[in-house]
């Protein structure tokens, strides 16, 4: 079965560091791009970015570029999504997902992760 | 950047009735790279349509997509009472690839 499974909920304060995970099985790995989708509470799905983890070619939206640092080690087909300093309006539920076909960037997501809730508050 | 306009934001119908959902991008969008996708409480979304037209596998045919350029559908012929969820566009012929707001389909 294919699948993506994401790390489990986190509770952060302002100022501190994490990265999540999301880790494929029953494909190849590295030859289908993974994307981040933030969703807000509440609120709709945004794309914040993707990795091809063959070769780690990576894209993101200018709305979370320099604030995110998306990467993937093949080695344990586990994509990551990654902060160094937490704000309170981090707080949202993060999916990982993966695009239908392999070597396009251009493309759907159709296997999507469980989703990791990521709460940052004082 | 392509802006995703869905109306309406809430469209409350029965069971049985047909569905007809709009998503409107302020650029065209290259090569009718639009998805949709179903997102119930607690869940993660999941791809209904991609290609404007193409039903993703397992999707049953009640569900259909089409248009192109800056107009695109997604028409649920018959609800059924799984179908009251929320739906999300999204283009992904251009970067940044952007999402629609959303509606949110409700029983009436």
């Amino acid at each position: 079965e294919v699948q993506l499974v994401q790390s489990g909920a986190e509770v952060k304060k302002p100022g501190e560091s994490l990265k999540i995970s999301c880790k494929g099985s029953g494909y190849s790995f590295t030859s289908y791009w993974i994307g981040w989708v933030r969703q807000m509470p509440g609120k709709g799905l945004e794309w914040m970015g993707i990795i091809y983890p063959g070769d780690s070619d990576t894209r993101y939206s200018p709305s979370f570029q320099g604030q995110v640092t998306i990467s993937a080690d093949k080695s344990i087909s586990t994509a990551y999504l990654q902060w160094s300093s937490l704000k309170a309006s981090d707080t949202a539920m993060y999916y990982c997902a993966r695009k239908v076909h392999g070597l396009e960037p251009r493309d759907a997501f159709d296997i999507w992760g469980q989703g990791t809730m990521v709460t940052v508050s004082s | 950047e392509i802006v995703l306009t869905q109306s309406p934001g809430t469209l409350s119908l029965s069971p049985g009735e047909r569905a007809t959902l709009s998503c409107r991008a302020s650029q065209s969008v290259s090569s009718s790279y639009l998805a949709w996708y179903q997102q119930k409480p607690g869940q993660a979304p999941r791809l209904l349509i991609y290609g404007a037209s193409s039903r993703a596998t397992g999707i049953p045919d009640r569900f259909s997509g089409s248009g192109s350029g800056t107009d695109f559908t997604l028409t649920i012929s018959r609800l059924e009472p799984e179908d009251f969820a929320v739906y999300y566009c999204q283009q992904y012929g251009s970067s940044p690839q952007t999402f629609g707001g959303g509606t949110k389909v409700e029983i009436k």
